[in-house]
């Protein structure tokens, strides 16, 4: 089973819904992120988590919100989904207790806004 | 402005050759890693190289580091069909909780 899963894989919605991406892991690992890859931008965070009672804004946060339910999950809301939100997401781990913060990401949700 | 930033960013190669990708960043890093993407799917670590090293192999890769001009160079030798997809790099700058920063890719290809 892999390590990093995230549901749905492929999602699409209209504009003005609300939308949920799930992360879910089994590495143990305390730090969790959510990027978003757009073509020609590589990837951007959205926000991060270095433990169950900590969020932190990351490079583009706007329209986006998370929850982190226990240590193994993280969620990522759009709260009213808009076009440009149309992108690639990916959830991320990695192990607090490595100082490189290597990380480990699952296979990514294809979110369409139409 | 981007912390890492890939250079070419685009590479087409013939099966056998290597293939270098060049990485360039701003400030003081703790480590570099590249990442490889093959088409729509997750980031995979290739490796890792820290401030403190010059050199490191792993396997058909070799990666530099060249602090004085902030740059780091991924090497693949004897390219395979295989090896064609995106190569990220990310550099963590120094800080306990400082985080990784990817560039924005190089989409590779080698024919067969």
């Amino acid at each position: 089973d892999a390590d990093v899963t995230q549901t749905p894989r492929n999602r699409i919605t209209k504009t003005g819904k609300r939308i949920m991406l799930e992360c879910s892991q089994t590495k143990g690992h305390d730090r969790m992120y959510w990027y978003r890859q757009d073509p020609g931008l590589g990837l951007r965070l959205i926000y991060y988590s270095f433990d169950v009672k900590d969020i932190n804004k990351g490079e583009i946060s706007d329209g986006y919100s998370v929850s982190r339910q226990a240590q193994a999950k993280f969620s990522l809301s759009l709260e009213s989904a808009i076009p440009n939100q149309t992108a690639l997401y990916f959830c991320a781990t990695s192990d607090l207790m490595v100082s490189t913060d290597t990380q480990y990401f699952g296979p990514g949700t294809r979110l369409t806004v139409l | 402005s981007q912390q890492g930033e890939e250079d070419p960013q685009a590479l087409s190669i013939q099966e056998g050759e290597n293939a270098t990708m060049n990485c360039s960043y701003k400030t003081s890093i703790n480590n570099l890693q590249w990442y490889r993407q093959n088409s729509g799917r997750g980031l995979v670590h290739l490796i890792l190289i820290r401030s403190n090293e010059r050199e490191k192999h792993s396997g058909r890769l070799r990666v530099t580091l060249d602090t004085s001009k902030k740059s780091s160079s991924l090497l693949i030798t004897a390219s395979r069909a295989a090896d064609t997809a995106s190569y990220f790099c990310a550099s963590r700058l120094t800080g306990a909780n400082s985080k990784l920063t990817f560039g924005k890719g190089i989409t590779l290809s080698v024919r067969p």
